[in-house]
């Protein structure tokens, strides 16, 4: 099992441009999300997706959508980049719910974006 | 908002040592869980700790949960130079749907 894979490991864009950070799992999980971890800040919850189809936003929303393409895939689009998107993205995923608790959350290896 | 706040932000010891980093939070929460993260890595899950448990342990590690605090404590015995990387608690509130809160994390760096 490759776990959780994300795509590209690095991206420079210009102010404006559009992305989209690919993300996916073969673990079979239910859940998945998008964070950005930014130097002292800890890790913020941009989506998460509770099962495919459904999508929700999370702390920090703002400038960015996704799509839980099926189960196995979850995409995060930069629609006009900006500078303070500039940040490392790490997608993940949980296992399936059981007695109303989530389990733990598998990391993908991260995505290093510069906008400039 | 952040939910965990970790202490210290960094702590350096020596190999053999023992290293103790502490997590507050704010909310009631269904279970606490710890991450390791080595340098331009993903996260590692560590340890789950759930509300109505007090410690747990698996290897090195040892995780306590005090609820009428709101804090937890992670240990890590007998350091090794592979245990530098950060720390970070996540929290799992009531009526948050799962969605995990995570702290700002401790570096820790063990010379050998």
């Amino acid at each position: 099992n490759a776990g959780v894979t994300q795509t590209p490991k690095f991206q420079v864009l210009k102010t404006g441009q559009s992305m989209t950070l690919q993300c996916a799992q073969d673990m079979n999980h239910n859940s998945m999300y998008w964070y950005r971890q930014d130097p002292g800040m800890g890790l913020r919850l941009i989506y998460y997706s509770a099962s495919e189809g459904t999508t929700d936003k999370g702390e920090v929303p703002n400038g960015y959508n996704v799509s839980r393409l099926n189960k196995r895939e979850f995409s995060l689009r930069l629609e006009s980049a900006a500078p303070s998107q500039t940040s490392v993205y790490f997608c993940a995923s949980s296992p399936p719910l059981a007695t109303s608790r989530y389990y733990e959350q598998y990391f993908g290896p991260g995505t290093r974006l510069t906008v400039t | 908002s952040q939910q965990g706040e970790e202490d210290p932000q960094a702590l350096s010891i020596q190999e053999g040592e023992n290293a103790t980093m502490n997590c507050s939070y704010k909310t009631s929460i269904n279970n606490l869980q710890w991450y390791r993260q080595n340098s331009g890595r993903g996260l590692v899950h560590l340890i789950l700790i759930r509300s109505n448990e007090r410690e747990k342990h698996s290897g090195r590690l040892r995780v306590t949960l005090d609820t009428s605090k709101k804090s937890s404590s992670l240990l890590i015995t007998a350091s090794r130079a592979a245990d530098t990387a950060s720390y970070f608690c996540a929290t799992d509130p009531y009526n948050q749907g799962g969605k995990l809160i995570f702290g700002q994390g401790t570096e820790l760096s063990v010379k050998p």
